[in-house]
């Protein structure tokens, strides 16, 4: 089984509308993270919590934790076409250094 | 101020042939992290490096991988006698202090394709 599984796999929706993502992880974490990749390229950094916060916003980004449950879900408010990407939930697996453990991502398409 | 920069982007490769892929992380970094992405799949943790020292090699493969980063250049990830199987995107990160809470800096990644 694997840490850090993201749900849905594939997620499409109209510009304007509102995307959710979750994770679920099996271990205990320092801090979770959430990056995108376009097609084709390197991962974006998103945002990071730690395991001591429940919620945490960037923009049009939000991001909550509940490590009772372990899963974290991430919100992108008001879509672009331009938030198309694949969006991955990291975990750290309680390390102290950045050994990241990544889920397998969820494709999200915004129609124009 | 640069970001992560690996080379090539591409590497196409017979099996049996080596694959040396590259890394140079942002400046002032001295942390790297090596990951594999096959298709359709999430990134998986190879090895995190110091300068000069390994620091946590447990998802590099026990055979014909190897990495390092030296004291001057860039990391290196060195795949000896490829098969299929190798056939991925390999990304590089840096970090300017390799602490958990640190936000990892990715490179445009190296797709390595084994003929």
């Amino acid at each position: 089984s694997q840490q850090g599984e993201e749900d849905p796999q594939a997620l499409s929706i109209q510009e304007g509308e509102n995307a959710t993502m979750n994770c679920s992880y099996k271990t205990s974490i320092n801090n979770l993270q959430w990056y995108r990749q376009n097609s084709g390229r390197g991962l974006v950094h998103l945002i990071l919590i730690r395991s001591n916060e429940r919620e945490k916003h960037s923009g049009r980004l939000r991001v909550t934790l509940d490590t009772s449950k372990k899963s974290s879900s991430l919100l992108i408010t008001a879509s672009r076409a331009a938030d198309t990407a694949s969006y991955f939930c990291a975990t750290d697996l309680g390390t102290s250094y950045g050994k990241l453990t990544f889920g397998q991502g969820t494709i999200l398409t915004v129609h124009p | 101020n640069a970001g992560v920069m690996q080379n090539p982007r591409h590497l196409v490769r017979r099996r049996g042939q080596e694959a040396r892929l590259r890394c140079s992380p942002m400046k002032g970094h001295s942390h790297v992290y090596w990951y594999r992405q096959l298709p359709e799949e999430g990134l998986k943790f190879m090895v995190y490096l110091q300068k000069e020292n390994i620091i946590d090699e447990s998802g590099m493969p026990k055979e014909r991988f190897s990495a390092e980063f030296p004291k001057e250049g860039p990391s290196i990830l060195r795949i000896q006698q490829v098969v299929r199987g190798d056939s991925a995107a390999y990304f590089c990160a840096s970090s300017p202090t390799g602490q958990s809470t640190d936000t990892q800096y990715f490179g445009p990644g190296t797709r390595l394709t084994v003929l």
